[in-house]
C-alpha cells in the first residue's frame, strides 16, 4: 500500500522559513516524479513544484520561484520542500503526491501538513 | 499559464441522477487532463487521467471525455458517497494548473 506522510508544518512568522518532509513507502520511490500541492483555507488546489526521479529536473509555480526549493533523497525515500521568505499567502495545507508514470496526474496523496504564516 | 475553467461552480443533484461537469482550457492540451474528487478535510483522489482513463479502483460510473480544450467528467448514477468537490488538472505544460472546483451537493 502506498503511503505518503508529510511533516514539518507549523506556525511561522512572515519572512521565516520551514522545511517540509514527505516520507514515502509502499512503492519504489526512485522511479517516480513527485509533487507538492497546496490548498489555502477554503480555496482550491494549487500545484507548487515537482521533481524528476533523479533530481535532474525541477519545476515551480511562479509565485514560489526563488523562495521554495524542492529536493529528494531516494536512499531515504523522502521528498522535501524548503520554504524561505514565507508570506501570509503561503498559508495552506501542503500535500505530497506521487505522479502517474508518463503523466503529471497525481495518483497518490498524503494527508497533508498545515503551514500557517502569521505574526 | 494555462487556465482551466470549470462549470458549473456548484451543482445540486439527487441520488441516481446523471451529472456532467465541464472543464475548458485556455489553450489546447491534447488529452493531458485529470479529474479529482475531494471530500472535506481529506486529500484529493484521482479519478481520471489522460482525459478518459479510469484510475484503478474507481467505480465505472465515473467517466471522462474530451480533447483539445473541452473536457467533461460524467457520473452516470449519483451515489451518496459522490457528493464532494471535483477538480480538473491540466498535465500538458508547466506550471501545472487546476480548475477552480465544482461543488456537488445533495438536492
Amino acid at each position: 500500500e502506498v503511503q505518503l506522510v508529510e511533516s514539518g508544518g507549523g506556525l511561522v512568522q512572515p519572512g521565516g522559513s520551514l522545511r517540509l518532509s514527505c516520507a514515502a513507502s509502499g512503492f519504489t520511490f526512485s522511479r517516480y516524479w513527485m509533487s507538492w500541492v497546496r490548498q489555502a483555507p477554503g480555496k482550491g488546489l494549487e500545484w507548487v513544484a515537482n521533481m524528476k526521479q533523479d533530481g535532474s529536473e525541477k519545476y515551480y509555480v511562479d509565485s514560489v520561484k526563488g523562495r521554495f526549493t524542492i529536493s529528494r533523497d531516494n536512499a531515504k525515500n523522502s521528498l522535501y520542500l524548503q520554504m524561505n521568505s514565507l508570506r501570509a499567502e503561503d498559508t495552506a495545507v501542503y500535500y505530497c503526491a506521487r505522479e502517474v508514470s508518463e503523466s503529471t496526474a497525481l495518483a497518490d496523496w498524503g494527508k497533508g501538513t498545515t503551514v500557517t504564516v502569521s505574526s | 499559464a494555462i487556465q482551466l475553467t470549470q462549470s458549473p461552480s456548484s451543482l445540486s443533484a439527487s441520488i441516481g441522477d446523471r451529472v456532467t461537469i465541464t472543464c475548458r482550457a485556455s489553450q489546447g492540451i491534447s488529452s493531458a487532463l485529470a479529474w479529482y474528487q475531494q471530500k472535506p478535510g481529506k486529500a484529493p483522489k484521482l479519478l481520471i487521467y489522460d482525459a478518459s482513463s479510469l484510475e484503478s479502483g474507481v467505480p465505472s460510473r465515473f467517466s471522462g471525455s474530451g480533447s483539445g480544450t473541452d473536457f467533461t467528467l460524467t457520473i452516470s448514477s449519483l451515489q451518496p458517497e459522490d457528493f464532494a468537490t471535483y477538480y480538473c488538472q491540466q498535465c500538458n505544460s508547466y506550471p501545472i494548473t487546476f480548475g477552480q472546483g465544482t461543488r456537488l451537493e445533495i438536492k
